[in-house]
């Protein structure tokens, strides 16, 4: 079965800081990750995704996301904060070469950059 | 069209009614997943379409929920006699491929229940 794991509801970073967002994963076989942003009365927005190869991938608005096979860890990541992050952020995985298999969210972290 | 439209965007219910939500995907598009999300949670998966075969629908959360897309394009969410819990706002989304494609999200039906 698959799952995905969001441990921390809430992130608080001052703007202009580094900014982690953790996710770890569980799916049989190698998966598909993916990261999505939501503003308020919005739609999900895809950030970056993983499928194979680099480990560190680059995605919208200068987000990047680090895959750590040994820990099944994808976070999120973005060497400076601005206030306009904040906002709900989600980790999605699906299993690698399923075609029937559905794509998964964790539970969301709140991002709140403080300028 | 541009992006999946989704609609009506609000739709507020008697319990006990029946309602129908609509989803029209990205042109193309093989696969169309639908999921609930209660305020400030993540998606939950209800069913998955790829072209006009669902082939997993084991998120929806009782029979009174039924989705379809017969032609492979565009797809209901019917919810029948509908409950105070069912109060959510209702995502789809499409993705042009079976695997690596990411998916793309409709804004959402926020469906309340009075």
């Amino acid at each position: 079965a698959q799952s995905v794991a969001q441990p921390e509801d809430q992130v608080n970073v001052a703007e202009g800081n580094p900014l982690t967002v953790k996710c770890t994963y569980s799916v049989s076989g190698n998966p598909y990750l993916f990261w999505y942003v939501q503003y308020p009365n919005r739609g999900l927005q895809f950030l970056l995704k993983y499928i194979t190869g680099d480990n560190l991938v680059k995605g919208s608005y200068g987000f990047e996301a680090e895959f750590n096979k040994s820990q099944t860890s994808f976070h999120l990541k973005k060497p400076s904060a601005l206030v306009s992050d904040s906002a709900l952020y989600f980790c999605a995985v699906r299993a690698l070469y399923s075609s029937a298999s559905k794509i998964i969210f964790g539970s969301g972290t709140r991002l709140s950059i403080r300028p | 069209g541009a992006g999946v439209s989704q609609s009506p965007r609000y739709k507020v219910a008697k319990r006990g009614q029946d309602v129908a939500l609509r989803c029209d995907p990205i042109s193309g598009h093989v696969s169309l997943f639908w999921y609930q999300q209660a305020l400030g949670q993540g998606p939950e998966f209800l069913t998955y379409f790829q072209n006009e075969a669902q082939l997993d629908k084991s998120g929806l959360p009782s029979d009174r929920f039924f989705a379809e897309r017969p032609e492979g394009s565009v797809s209901t969410l019917k919810i029948q006699r509908t409950q105070q819990e069912d109060s959510a706002v209702y995502l789809c989304a499409s993705t042009l491929g079976k695997g690596a494609t990411e998916a793309f999200f409709g804004q959402g039906t926020r469906l309340t229940v009075v």
